[in-house]
């Protein structure tokens, strides 16, 4: 069966502060890994990691996937009040088209 | 470009109740999914249409239907709510593999409560 864990569930900093959200994957066929950011509402796309590397956003998000120990990691430095959300992990298995999500990382930056 | 659209974006409904969540997209992407949303547990797959006139089941099929007679609209059917239906549904959407597809777009949800 399809596993994902992420991991802390929760985590509160102040700004400025760099963090490491973790997400650990067991998936059949393995093709991707996705990163996404749900504030209120709906997840918005951050990454979508193919290959073991890093890949970067926005100067201060970059994110590891180690396809060998089935993880991947989602840097935040420098973090700012509006990086406070949920953070989902979803790895992309044989069906290209379906996402088996995380429960998500709630990052809280205080000011 | 309006992207994915559900509607309603609230409801409430009765114990026994039917009611059809909307979906659209106007990307003419391939790929459609439905997604619950409860707390503690991410998103979970009810539904999911790789085209028009193909759908599937995912994790959490009970209780619901989808068709897919076009690409650009996706609609879920309650057929009798039951309060484990109370929850946030969200509506993606996907090009397909061959397209260079990413990650999937997200309408911004409904959020349904069953009494």
């Amino acid at each position: 069966e399809d596993k994902v864990v992420q991991s802390p569930l929760s985590l509160v900093v102040h700004e400025g502060d760099t963090v490491t959200l973790n997400c650990s994957y067991e998936v059949t066929n393995f093709r991707s890994l996705l990163w996404y950011k749900q504030e209120k509402k709906a997840p918005t796309f951050l990454f979508m990691l193919t290959s073991s590397g890093i890949e970067k956003k926005s100067g201060r998000l970059s994110s590891i996937l180690d396809k060998k120990e089935l993880f991947s990691i989602l840097n935040i430095t420098a973090t700012q009040t509006g990086d406070s959300a949920v953070y989902l992990c979803a790895p992309r298995g044989d069906s290209s088209y379906k996402l088996i999500f995380g429960s998500g990382t709630r990052l809280l930056v205080r000011p | 470009n309006a992207g994915v659209t559900q509607t309603p974006k609230f409801q409430v409904l009765k114990t026994g109740q039917s009611m059809t969540l909307q979906c659209a997209q106007d990307m003419n992407h391939e790929y459609m999914s439905w997604y619950r949303q409860d707390p503690g547990m991410g998103l979970r797959l009810i539904h999911y249409s790789v085209g028009a006139g193909i759908t599937d089941q995912g994790e959490v099929p009970n209780g619901y239907n989808v068709s897919r007679s076009t690409t650009e609209d996706f609609p879920l059917r309650l057929l009798s709510a039951a309060p484990s239906q109370t929850s946030v549904y969200f509506c993606a959407s996907s090009q397909g593999p061959g397209q260079g597809a990413k990650g999937y777009t997200f309408g911004s949800g409904t959020r349904l409560t069953v009494v």
